[in-house]
């Protein structure tokens, strides 16, 4: 049983234009979510963060939206570059658990110069 | 640079074999996670402890196991090696809802 959804196994974006990259929950309990970056070889990098009772978090290039009813999320890069190819990986947790992650099978983007 | 340092970086065995893996988290973090990645596959959760303590497992074969030592420091022992054990193991430290990686060990069984 999949929880954590990532539909797009890949995606090509053009350099300096906006990429999105969605992720699906299927858990209700999930109120903690995460993106992760992944180049070849190395660990999972963290990127960035949102709590369910936001709906928007920003940093820099980098904006997560939350939508709880559609438990739907997704990663805005503005504007993408051609350093963001990597696989993006979606996480999910119950912050009042033992903080388990589950993490969706990953995205591998690909920013063409 | 993460904090996490895992080792070895590369291990190769045959079928049958036993190997330890290790994994030393970020100072002052108490959690430490297992994953495995094979080939063109997500994070596969494996085990999680705290302060020396089993927390959560995960698909976690039986011929695994994990332990954490008072150091915090961590070994997964992987014994009785099949060819499909080949994969990436993660390890992973936090002190709160964000975990940091390691930079992996990279798993062939021959």
């Amino acid at each position: 049983d999949q929880q954590v959804k990532q539909n797009s196994p890949s995606l090509s974006v053009q350099e300096g234009r906006i990429s999105i990259l969605n992720c699906d929950y299927t858990n209700s309990m999930f109120d903690y979510f995460l993106w992760y970056k992944k180049y070849p070889a190395e660990g999972p990098t963290f990127l960035i963060s949102i709590s369910s009772i936001k709906d928007k978090n920003e940093d820099g290039r980098f904006t997560v939206f939350l939508n709880k009813s559609a438990k739907h999320l997704s990663l805005h890069i503005v504007p993408s570059q051609p350093g963001d190819s990597a696989v993006y990986f979606c996480a999910a947790m119950n912050s009042g658990g033992y903080q388990k992650v589950t993490f969706g099978t990953g995205t591998k983007l690909q920013v063409i110069p | 640079d993460s904090g996490v340092t895992q080792t070895p970086k590369h291990l190769i065995t045959a079928t049958g074999q036993r190997v330890t893996l290790r994994c030393s988290p970020r100072s002052g973090d108490l959690s430490v996670y297992w994953y495995q990645q094979s080939l063109d596959q997500g994070l596969q959760f494996l085990i999680q402890y705290y302060n020396g303590e089993e927390r959560a497992k995960g698909n976690i074969l039986e011929r695994f196991s994990a332990q954490q030592f008072p150091d915090l420091h961590s070994e997964l022992n992987l014994s009785s090696l099949e060819l499909g054990d080949s994969a990436l193991y993660f390890c992973a430290s936090s002190r709160s809802e964000t975990q940091y990686f390691g930079p992996g060990t990279r798993l062939l069984v021959l």
